[in-house]
């Protein structure tokens, strides 16, 4: 499964507290990104990485925040938590289109419910 | 930015039968539309891609056309089978934009 790992795979909090979701590669991919998924709406991009410590938004980033000290790591920062970012969470990687590989890998998801 | 409009939302055939799901682009400068399938509790996967110097693309029993002109793109499902249910993403993306946008998802239920 493309050597991704996502953690936790479940978590329940409460609105109002900080969350951080963990993504983790061992394919040595440049792009990393985080997506939302939510009925209705398919999957959103959050954030993505085009490197280490290069970070950009994507279409729903507001309440959001990303770190990627290192290559296979690309943390998720929910700052304040709120009852609309009860989702799930995926990570994915690529190669990048430069690589003829835009193909993105996910990773299991992360259920996240914000009581 | 690109936005993808997937048709329709749900989508029910017999077994044997076959099934298309349809998408629309906004933004001419796309050329690469990958199509992901996600089965229930699993992560969402590519089953095929196809870029904008080519009309179609098949794969077995799946098959995927692109019309550049009208900007839209279909997914071509033949003979189903009951594994074929799932919920099938559109996406689309243009060279050098490493974001894939995509679309809002249908749920193909394939009636045994």
């Amino acid at each position: 499964d493309a050597g991704i790992t996502q953690s936790p795979r479940h978590k329940v909090t409460e609105t109002g507290t900080p969350v951080t979701l963990r993504c983790h590669q061992t394919e040595n991919h440049r792009y990393m990104y985080w997506y939302r998924q939510d009925p209705g709406h398919g999957l959103r991009l959050i954030h993505y990485s085009y490197g280490v410590k290069d970070t950009d938004k994507g279409e729903v980033s507001d309440g959001y925040s990303v770190s990627r000290s290192k290559t296979e790591d690309f943390l998720l920062t929910l700052e304040s938590a709120t009852s609309s970012q009860t989702s799930v969470y995926f990570c994915a990687i690529s190669h990048g289109q430069a690589l003829g590989g835009e193909k993105l890998f996910f990773g299991s998801g992360t259920q996240l419910s914000v009581l | 930015g690109e936005n993808v409009e997937q048709h329709p939302s749900t989508l029910s055939v017999q077994e044997g039968d076959s099934a298309v799901i349809k998408c629309t682009y906004s933004d001419s400068a796309s050329n690469y539309f990958p199509w992901y399938k996600q089965e229930l509790g699993k992560r969402p996967q590519l089953i095929i891609d196809i870029r904008s110097n080519v009309g179609e693309k098949k794969d077995q029993r799946i098959a995927v056309t692109l019309n550049k002109t009208a900007k839209h793109f279909s997914l071509h499902i033949t003979e189903t089978q009951p594994e074929d249910s799932a919920v099938y993403f559109c996406a689309a993306s243009q060279s050098g934009n490493e974001k894939l946008t995509f679309g809002t998802g249908t749920r193909l239920t394939i009636i045994p």
